[in-house]
């Protein structure tokens, strides 16, 4: 079992352009969680998803942020025309089931925006 | 809605000595709560997680406490080793792991 699979592991980005963050759930696995991790700081709750469903994106800002989950393929996180504010690491999370139990997080994804 | 205080920000112990770190949940209605362990630029992992209807959980070094009456639940390391120099996070939940409310971390070093 792979485990939960992010790339890229780093990205550079100008202000202004798109990033583009995958995150590929163990297998058998179908709630995804995105979270947010500043340098020195917590996780911040970003946005769930089930296959083909947002079911709580209620931590993700409205504007320039989006996240889908197709029925084939990985889950994507995109910012689009990044600022500087949004250098940080973003981890995704998958569990088999919503209820509480294990988040198995996946190494992140830094983004540095230049 | 429901907020998680962690203390300390920051923990330094000898090596061999026990480390404690508390968390405090304002939501009674709370009833998971577990504990996850991030290496420096590695991702978070569970390491123990404790439920509402038992007041103390152990897994060799590792134990973790639950009061509801007081809301707190504190993280209890024995015999540190150099491998438990982390970020420790406590966070809390009703019933969904994407309600779960994390804390801001505890950064443990264990001095050699």
């Amino acid at each position: 079992n792979a485990g939960v699979m992010q790339n890229p592991r780093h990205l550079v980005r100008r202000r202004g352009q798109e990033a583009r963050l995958r995150c590929s759930p163990m297998k058998g696995h179908s709630h995804v969680y995105w979270y947010r991790q500043l340098p020195e700081e917590g996780l911040k709750f970003m946005v769930y998803l089930q296959k083909e469903n947002i079911i709580d994106e209620s931590g993700m800002p409205k504007e320039r942020f989006s996240a889908e989950f197709p029925k084939e393929g990985p889950s994507i996180l995109r910012i689009q025309q990044v600022v500087r504010g949004d250098s940080a690491a973003y981890f995704c999370a998958s569990s088999q089931a919503v209820d509480t139990g294990e988040l198995f997080f996946g190494e992140g994804s830094r983004l540095t925006v230049l | 809605g429901e907020n998680v205080e962690q203390h300390p920000s920051t923990l330094s112990v000898q090596e061999g000595d026990s480390a404690v770190i508390k968390c405090t949940y304002s939501d009674s209605a709370s009833n998971y709560f577990p504990w996850y362990k991030q290496e420096l630029g590695k991702r978070p992992q569970l390491i123990i997680d404790i439920r509402s209807n038992v007041g103390e959980k152990k897994d060799q070094r590792i134990a973790v406490t639950l009061n509801k009456t007081a809301k707190h639940f504190s993280l209890h390391i024995t015999e540190t080793q150099p491998e438990d120099s982390a970020v420790y996070f406590c966070a809390a939940s009703m019933w969904s792991n994407y309600q779960l409310i994390w804390g801001a971390g505890t950064k443990l070093i264990i001095k050699p």
